[in-house]
């Protein structure tokens, strides 16, 4: 069974940083593309960010460009989001997802950013 | 980047009627379209990629069609399960974009 668990937010004052964490399991993690896709409270979904399964080709929302770092661990079956110079409006439940046409979420992670 | 406008962004209805909801993308996109179920507190739900490729384990009173730009999710007979927000999404090319929702509420 396809399982991705993030970890890592939280409440942070503008202006700083926070790391997510998506830990992989039930399928071959190297072998596949990873996303981060973001929700503000009662907003639409949001995607933020792509690897690619090597982690040679990576992709940012303008929104978040220069801000935030995307990787991936794959010998730990990991995939990490490095947010740096938070804003409120990053503030937001953020989803790992893997996969494009049988896309498997995660349970989200809250980041809020608020002073 | 691609826009996906999605209409209505809700409607009312009631159980057993069917339902209806459209999502145009502003440029041509194949049949790279997916459509989600959310509900409250928790993370989308796939229904239906390839415009019309029913996922693994949703009932089939689900169903989508269209390609190009113009796309259609259709909930035959509605449930009270199904009332929740649906959205599209392409992913046809990054940055994959989202439809605005649309919330299916009780009548």
């Amino acid at each position: 069974e396809v399982q991705l668990v993030e970890s890592g937010g939280g409440l942070v004052q503008p202006g700083g940083s926070l790391r997510l964490s998506c830990a992989a399991s039930g399928f071959t993690f190297s072998s596949y593309e990873m996303n981060w896709v973001r929700q503000a409270p009662g907003k639409g979904l949001e995607w933020v960010s792509y690897i690619s399964s090597s982690g040679s080709t990576i992709y940012y929302a303008d929104s978040v460009k220069g801000r935030f770092t995307i990787s991936r661990d794959n010998a730990k079956n990991s995939l990490y989001l490095q947010m740096n110079s938070l804003r409120a409006e990053d503030t937001a439940v953020y989803y790992c997802v893997v996969g494009e046409e049988t896309p498997y979420w995660g349970q989200g992670t809250l980041v809020t950013v608020s002073s | 980047d691609i826009q996906m406008t999605q209409s209505p962004s809700s409607l009312s209805a009631s159980v057993g009627d069917r339902v209806t909801i459209t999502c145009r993308a502003s440029q041509g996109i194949s049949n790279y379209l997916a459509w989600f179920q959310q509900k409250p507190g928790k993370a989308p739900k796939s229904l239906i990629y390839a415009a019309s490729s029913l996922q693994s384990g949703v009932p089939s009173k689900f169903s989508g069609s269209g390609s190009g730009t113009d796309f259609t999710l259709t909930i035959s007979s509605l449930q009270p399960e199904d009332f929740a927000t649906y959205y599209c999404q392409q992913y046809n090319s990054y940055p994959w974009t989202f439809g605005q929702g649309t919330k299916v509420e009780i009548k």
